[in-house]
């Protein structure tokens, strides 16, 4: 039930742009993004809640297909602080109850 | 406002042994959840709890018990501890549906 991420693991110089993706082989509701830095607790970055709906966040953005239960981020001009492990969570719906599951992640890490 | 408390920050059991992972928030959100956390597999659900006296089954719930006993706390107990079980767990809530999820700084153990 889990999402599924790609790539697994990608490494790029400062400033340069990269896109996770995450699917799902269920009907998506919304994509929730975080990023957790090594020894940290995860942290939330945006979540989308309507198909093809598209945030952002500094230089991060997203886009939600949910006809595709796809969603992707965006990091432009990638900086240092945006190396880690980026997650996206999709809720599962069961009974009424949506239980938020995770993908295995995207390690990110960005070299000067 | 502490957010989200996880005690122990570390344990090391050793296999057999028993012990509850105490999870509390003081955020008045309704639904909490047990994560672990292993390298290479992100984020796997344990148990979810949606409300005060409810628990719902996860990914990964064989080895584990909850108890949701009042809004705030929500625990996770190892009965029989086994090196499989060996991880990092994280603690989380979320207001509602739609709503971003926070974390506890979670809780590394080792079963030897």
């Amino acid at each position: 039930q889990q999402p599924v991420q790609s790539p697994q693991a990608v490494i790029l110089r400062e400033g340069e742009d990269a896109v996770i993706n995450c699917s799902s082989s269920k009907a998506l509701y919304s994509v929730h993004w975080y990023r957790q830095k090594h020894g940290e607790a995860p942290i939330f970055l945006m979540i989308l809640l309507k198909g093809g709906e598209q945030k952002g966040h500094d230089k991060i953005s997203a886009s939600f297909n949910e006809k595709k239960q796809q969603s992707s981020l965006y990091l432009t001009a990638s900086q240092l602080s945006y190396s880690g492990t980026y997650f996206c969570g999709t809720p599962i719906s069961n009974f009424g109850n949506e239980k938020l599951t995770f993908g295995t992640g995207t390690r990110l890490t960005i070299i000067p | 406002n502490a957010g989200v408390t996880q005690t122990p920050k570390f344990q090391v059991l050793k296999t057999g042994q028993s012990m509850t992972l105490q999870c509390a928030q003081d955020m008045n959100h309704n639904s909490m959840y047990w994560y672990r956390q292993d390298p290479g597999m992100g984020l796997r659900l344990i148990y979810y709890s949606a409300s005060e006296g409810t628990t719902d089954k996860g990914e990964v719930p064989n080895g584990y018990n909850v108890s949701r006993l009042n809004k705030r706390e929500f625990s996770l107990r190892l009965e029989s501890a086994a090196p499989s079980q060996t991880s990092v767990y994280f603690c989380a809530t979320h207001h509602r549906t739609g709503t971003e999820a926070f974390f506890g700084q979670g809780t590394r153990l080792t079963v030897v």
